[in-house]
């Protein structure tokens, strides 16, 4: 089973309007780590945010907010005010067994977002 | 933010030569670092995990003969893949987690990867 399923191969949307990409996972892990991560063309991975499954408040950092909804088993990343430079690969990727350096990052299929005028 | 870096950025060779991709964490101690891969238009896919001074731990179906991993010290790691061929070409990130947590979690950072083309 996918640990981490992205439904959204593709979404548009106008400059300044709000989008939001989906996240779903599967984990019988009560610890986990959630994270998105931008790929622009150039390749580089560029962290995004993070929701910790213990954390009671959802993530927010800057423009992007996470929408953690932990019976759901969703997370899915708001980005407020698209820009231009937001058009780029997005990851959802979980990490699992507590926040120990060994533990691994699962990605999903990713999400490209291309922002329009 | 940390900075990984990874030499080469691009490399082409022919097909039975080895290739060695270098991943440096520049301004921090790395406990562990992972070297995925990625295909055009897909996710990345994680290869193998090691930690300074000891064996890599390779992902099931990775062959540890032919994509080898040393973690020489807490700021580099390599990834050789020998004989490589034509389906090997892919772009190879590699990704360096800090001993340091920023409270809630061990922060990793990617390098900008390689892209291995073999022809």
């Amino acid at each position: 089973a996918q640990k981490i399923t992205q439904t959204q191969p593709g979404m548009f949307v106008q400059e300044k309007e709000a989008v939001t990409l989906d996240c779903t996972y599967d984990t019988s892990d009560p610890s986990y780590g959630l994270f998105w991560y931008k790929q622009p063309s150039s390749g580089e991975m560029i962290f995004l945010i993070y929701q910790g499954s213990y954390d009671q408040q959802n993530a927010t950092e800057g423009r992007y907010s996470l929408n953690f909804q932990k019976a759901r088993k969703s997370a899915n990343l708001v980005i407020s005010a698209s820009q231009l430079g937001d058009s780029a690969m997005y990851f959802c990727a979980m990490r699992e067994g507590g926040t120990g350096t060994a533990s691994k990052l699962t990605f999903g299929t990713g999400t490209r977002l291309q922002v329009t005028l | 933010g940390a900075v990984v870096s990874q030499h080469p950025s691009r490399v082409i060779c022919k097909s039975g030569t080895s290739v060695k991709i270098e991943c440096r964490s520049l301004d921090f101690q790395a406990t562990t670092m992972f070297w995925y891969r990625q295909f055009p238009k897909q996710s990345l896919m994680l290869m193998a995990t090691s930690n300074e001074g000891s064996k890599a731990t390779y992902e099931q179906g990775v062959e540890k003969d032919k994509f080898l991993i040393n973690h020489a010290s807490l700021t580099l790691s390599t990834l050789t893949v020998t004989s490589a061929h034509p389906e090997d070409s892919s772009f190879y990130i590699c990704s360096a987690r800090s001993h340091r947590s920023s409270g809630r979690f061990y922060e990793q950072f990617f390098g900008p990867g390689t892209r291995l083309t073999v022809l």
